[in-house]
């Protein structure tokens, strides 16, 4: 069973930097098989799509065009997770904030969400 | 935001049969697989439907998927009080290179 954790800030102040660790269990970061994305909830965006990491003969990204300047997502082998940075941060970017595992062309085991405000 | 679109609620009473539509284009449901995600207030979304029409373990047989062309739905038959909750379709859009959501569906079981 895979299992998905995430731990981070839940108040970012406007202009500065958003993190969240999502650790993983039940699977491994490295797998050939799958990509670790995150995605975003808010009641302006609905869900949102940010991006993923994966490793099939080297590291790749894919990231959204709507923060593609702004995002990165690494994997943390020796810990088996993966994070999300996003720069810039402002009120727009309040959300509930999911980690999640994409299997071929299916998200199917997501983390427990966590809610980033953005606000000084 | 969302590339896909769906009705924003939809209604029954219980043991009724419920549909809820999925509009999307060419660059995603035309291309890629359907799935559909079922989230209660305060949860992350649950996997309820992939590959158009598969149920993953655990997934009541009332709940069923389809598709057409650049469009599909989610039928659950025999409605529960369980089942009221977001329902969210999905696919992968080839053009965005990005996985993309429906505008989501609130099921109000009366």
């Amino acid at each position: 069973q895979v299992q998905l954790q995430q731990s981070g800030p839940r108040l970012v102040k406007p202009s500065q930097t958003l993190s969240l660790t999502c650790a993983i269990s039940g699977d491994s970061v490295s797998s050939k098989s799958a990509a670790w994305n995150w995605i975003r909830q808010s009641p302006s965006r609905g869900l949102e799509w940010l991006g993923r990491t994966y490793y099939r003969s080297k590291w790749s990204n894919d990231y959204a065009v709507s923060v593609k300047s702004r995002i990165t997502i690494n994997p943390d082998t020796s810990k088996n997770q993966f994070s999300l940075q996003l720069n810039s941060v402002t009120p727009e970017d309040t959300a509930v904030y999911f980690c999640a595992r994409l299997v071929g062309d299916t998200v199917d085991y997501w983390g427990q969400g966590t809610l980033v405000t953005v606000s000084s | 935001q969302s590339v896909l679109t769906q009705p924003p609620s939809a209604s029954g009473t219980p043991g009724q049969r419920v549909t809820i539509s999925c509009s999307g284009s060419s660059s995603n449901i035309g291309r890629d697989t359907v799935k559909w995600y079922q989230q209660l207030p305060g949860t992350a979304p649950k996997l309820l439907i992939y590959v158009n029409n598969q149920r993953p373990s655990g997934v009541p047989e009332r709940f069923s998927g389809s598709k057409s062309g650049t469009s599909a739905s989610l039928a659950i038959s025999g409605l529960q009080s369980e089942d009221e909750a977001d329902y969210y379709c999905a696919a992968w859009d080839g053009s965005l290179n990005g996985y993309v959501f429906g505008t989501g569906t609130k099921v109000t079981v009366l």
